[in-house]
């Protein structure tokens, strides 16, 4: 069945240094890829997302490209901020019906923790 | 626009006591959801609902009923509450047609607690 496996947590980094989560799916057919954030205390936002191969998509200053070869939509931001702690989830979203309609399927998520 | 909203925001249940959640939305979206969020586990679907009148079940259905006599409600009934479905539960909607660049709106969440 679709799955989508993320990079275990916590990840703790200080202010200003690179992040990379790492996300790989499977799925039969071509689905959708997303990044949702969520806020302590707070629903799921979504953060960027890319609905073919190769396409990135970027939000905020995070950016994640749409692998097939791959499998793979690795989240990355080149200088995090305090304001980035938050839980991060990768999804894929499939068909689920004959209404045409789609689920999303979500990774575990990664807790991330910036230090000042 | 309110957006996606759900009540109440914390729950503490008995074991075999009986609840309702519940979650609107004033975006006229025809697809609604409710999801499951455990530790480790990410977020599992429940039930959808692609319009009013007509629901189906998600991955993890047992112990949960819902209806959809409106667009705009989508309330998920614990008929007997279990310890095993002490979880934060969250509601989404998005437009029907959710392929390409629609998007899912998520509500704040409900944290229930079954003793």
């Amino acid at each position: 069945g679709d799955s989508v496996t993320q990079m275990e947590g916590p990840v703790t980094l200080s202010e200003e240094a690179f992040l990379t989560i790492n996300c790989t799916y499977t799925a039969t057919g071509y689905p959708s890829l997303f990044w949702y954030v969520q806020y302590p205390g707070e629903g799921l936002q979504l953060l960027l997302k890319a609905t073919k191969a190769d396409d990135k998509g970027s939000n905020k200053g995070f950016e994640a490209t749409y692998r097939k070869e791959t499998t793979s939509f690795h989240l990355e931001k080149g200088s995090v901020q305090v304001s980035d702690s938050a839980v991060y989830f990768c999804a894929l979203r499939v068909p689920i019906s004959n209404f045409g309609n789609e689920k999303l399927t979500f990774g575990t998520g990664t807790r991330l923790t910036i230090i000042p | 626009n309110a957006g996606v909203t759900q009540t109440p925001k914390f729950q503490v249940l008995k074991t075999g006591q009986s609840m309702t959640l519940q979650c609107a939305q004033d975006m006229n979206h025809e697809y609604m959801s409710w999801y499951r969020q455990d530790p480790g586990m990410g977020l599992r679907l429940i039930h959808y609902s692609v319009g009013a009148g007509i629901t189906d079940q998600g991955e993890v259905p047992n112990g949960y009923n819902v209806s959809r006599s409106t667009t705009e409600d989508f309330p998920l009934r614990l008929l007997s509450a279990a310890p095993s479905q002490t979880s934060v539960y969250f509601c989404a909607s998005s437009y029907q047609r959710a392929r390409g660049s629609a998007t899912q709106y998520f509500g704040p969440g409900t944290r229930l607690t079954v003793l």
